[in-house]
Formats: structure tokens, sequence, C-alpha cells
């Protein structure tokens, strides 16, 4: 599987502040994806983050709130805009596994916003 | 959007027991996956699962994709204290990698 690093791993924001978090994978991946999970809930996508172009929002998630960059293969950023409370979760990027119908996922990052 | 309902919520055991939790979905999936995640970490895939009625093992855990294409379960056998941690079933439609998560499993494991 691939090596997934994400930066920062942790931080405490304060709100109407933004805070981007960074996901280097160790291989190429064709898929990332951006997840987020608020405190003792599951998991759910924001966003596909597609090589040179534009994200894919689901459902609930708007590109203003939730700007995503993908430069290359092998790394992608989330910013988390204009923060309130309500954003504080853990954020997690994923990627394709080499079968591709796998996902693997980084450690998150842990954000409060006071 | 597609749903995931996982049971149960939660699970206290002895250790050495063996543990059963399931997934099921109003939609078809084409692949099922579990994962566990430890306080702090993102969640680690334990088993894939990618036709209907497969069974699968992977050391003491067992999965099997539902024949409907709409359930999963996985079982641990003889659980030990390390088994701690939530559990979570996840499908996948169509794009690899883009997942529909249920609400997870939280196993506690008493010595």
């Amino acid at each position: 599987s691939a090596v997934i690093s994400q930066k920062p791993s942790r931080d405490i924001c304060q709100r109407g502040t933004s805070l981007t978090i960074q996901c280097q994978v160790d291989s190429q991946v064709t898929m990332m994806f951006w997840y987020r999970q608020q405190p003792g809930q599951s998991l759910t996508l924001i966003a596909t983050a597609n090589q040179g172009s534009e994200a894919t929002y689901e459902s609930g998630f708007v590109i203003d709130k939730f700007p995503i960059s993908r430069p290359n293969l092998t790394f992608s950023t989330l910013t988390v805009s204009n923060m309130s409370p309500e954003d504080s979760s853990i954020y997690l990027c994923s990627v394709e596994g080499r079968a591709r119908t796998e996902a693997f996922f980084g450690q998150g990052t842990r954000l409060t916003v006071v | 959007g597609q749903q995931l309902n996982q049971s149960p919520q939660s699970m206290f055991i002895q250790e050495g027991e063996d543990v059963s939790m399931n997934c099921t979905s109003s939609s078809i999936f084409n692949t099922w996956l579990w994962y566990k995640q430890d306080p702090g970490e993102g969640p680690v895939l334990l088993i894939a699962l990618y036709k209907a009625g497969e069974l699968t093992s992977n050391g003491r855990l067992t999965a099997q994709f539902g024949i409907t294409r709409k359930d999963s379960f996985l079982n641990i056998s003889a659980s030990i204290p390390s088994d701690v941690g939530i559990y979570f079933c996840a499908g996948q439609e169509h794009n690899a990698g883009k997942s529909t998560f249920g609400d997870g499993t939280t196993l506690t494991v008493k010595p």
C-alpha cells in the first residue's frame, strides 16, 4: 500500500482563519480523496481531488469553503476556509490502491477551531 | 445518497470471544471494504471484497460479500486486547477509492 503523509497532524485555530492541510503520497496515484470525520462520527467524502482540473465536490461541500489543489499525482492540499467551531473535525486524505478498488488513508489532521 | 447501516454500534466482549458485525445497504455495491481505526489514526484497511458471495480471511478476521451485493459481515475470532478500536465497513459503487462508510462498530475487549 502507498505511504500517505499528512501535515499538520493537528492544529488549533482561531475562528475566521483558514488552514491548509497537505497530503503527500510516496507513489503516483490517479485518485485522491478528502474525507471529514466529525467527532464520534463516521467518514464523509468531501471531494475528489483531480490532477490538473477542479476538484469534484460531494453534496453539501463547496469550493469556496474547501478549496482543493492537486498539482501532480503525488500531492494535494485541502484548505478549510473561514473556520468556525463546527469545522472541528479530523480531515483525512485517501488514495486508491494498486488494485484500484481499495482505498488507503493518511493518519489524518485533527483540527480544533476555537 | 447511499447509506450503510452498520451494527452493532458497540460491543463489549471478553478476551478470547468471537465477534461478528455487519453492514447492510439499500443499494448495490461493487466492492466492500472493512477498516479498523485506532484513536488518533486514520482507518487501516483490513479486508477488501470484490465479488458477490466472496469469503475472505486475513488472520483471525473473516469477511463475506453478500450474494445480493447489499450486505457484508466481518467476523473476528478469538479476540485479543489489541482488537480494540472502531471498525468501519465501506462500500464502493463505481469509482475506485470513493467510498460510502458505515457508522462504525466500537469494540471493547476485556482482558
